[in-house]
């Protein structure tokens, strides 16, 4: 079935890295548009990134620029979102998610269960 | 950036009753060349990822049952549940897709009366 499986997430310190990622299956991953939303606990959505289909063109929330950089992998069927300089305002759980049509410019149909990032010392 | 503004924050409906949600944008996802809304509506349960119920502002997801239906145009949309099941109970929010950032709106939380 189509489905997208998130990992990486973990506990680490103000300033640190984590390098998350998605796997996607049941579908053919590289015609689609990916993002990655992430949930802070208790509170809403909140778009972080997206890449285009062949991984050219890429998009990030003004707060996460130069911090959070979106890759993908089309052999592998993976999406990447690597987070540097992290902070306390970071901790969230992290969802990758398919834009479902052919562009960038469409619904999220299709998320992960989700991984969980928390940064605290 | 678009702001997204839903209303109410919390809802409480009785089964079987008709359930609305509302949702304005700071300015208008219409995209004239094409006269379609980039508008989503979403359904988070606890502890689940979001579920895509509908896109450009009515269209139902495959699967989606009909008692959910979305309306609007430009700036102002409605989620609309005609009538509530318990199974309904979660959050809610709508979503503009059509200018990045892409943004939420703060959710509704709905609930059974």
């Amino acid at each position: 079935q189509v489905q997208l499986v998130e990992s990486g997430g973990g506990l680490v310190k103000p300033g640190g890295s984590l390098r998350l990622s998605c796997a996607g299956s049941g579908f053919t991953f590289s015609d689609h548009y990916m993002s990655w939303i992430r949930q802070a606990p208790g509170k809403g959505l909140e778009w972080v990134s997206y890449i285009s289909s062949g991984g050219v063109t890429i998009h990030n929330a003004d707060s996460m620029k130069g911090r959070f950089t979106i890759s993908r992998d089309n052999a592998k069927n993976s999406l990447y979102l690597q987070m540097n300089s992290l902070r306390a305002g970071d901790t969230a759980v992290y969802y990758c998610a398919r834009v479902k049509g052919y562009g960038s410019s469409d619904a999220f149909d299709i998320w992960g269960q989700g991984t969980m990032v928390t940064v605290s010392s | 950036d678009i702001v997204m503004t839903q209303s109410p924050d919390s809802l409480a409906v009785s089964l079987g009753e008709r359930a609305t949600v509302n949702c304005k944008s700071s300015q208008s996802v219409l995209y004239s060349s094409n006269n379609k809304n980039y508008l989503a509506w979403y359904q988070q349960k606890p502890g689940q990822p979001p579920k895509l119920l509908i896109n450009w502002a009515s269209t139902r997801e495959s699967g989606v049952p009909d008692r959910f239906s979305g309306s609007g145009s430009g700036t102002d949309f409605t989620l609309t549940i005609s009538s509530l099941q318990a199974e309904d109970v979660a959050v809610y929010y709508c979503q503009q897709y059509y200018s990045t950032p892409y943004t939420f709106g703060q959710g509704t939380k709905l609930e059974i009366k």
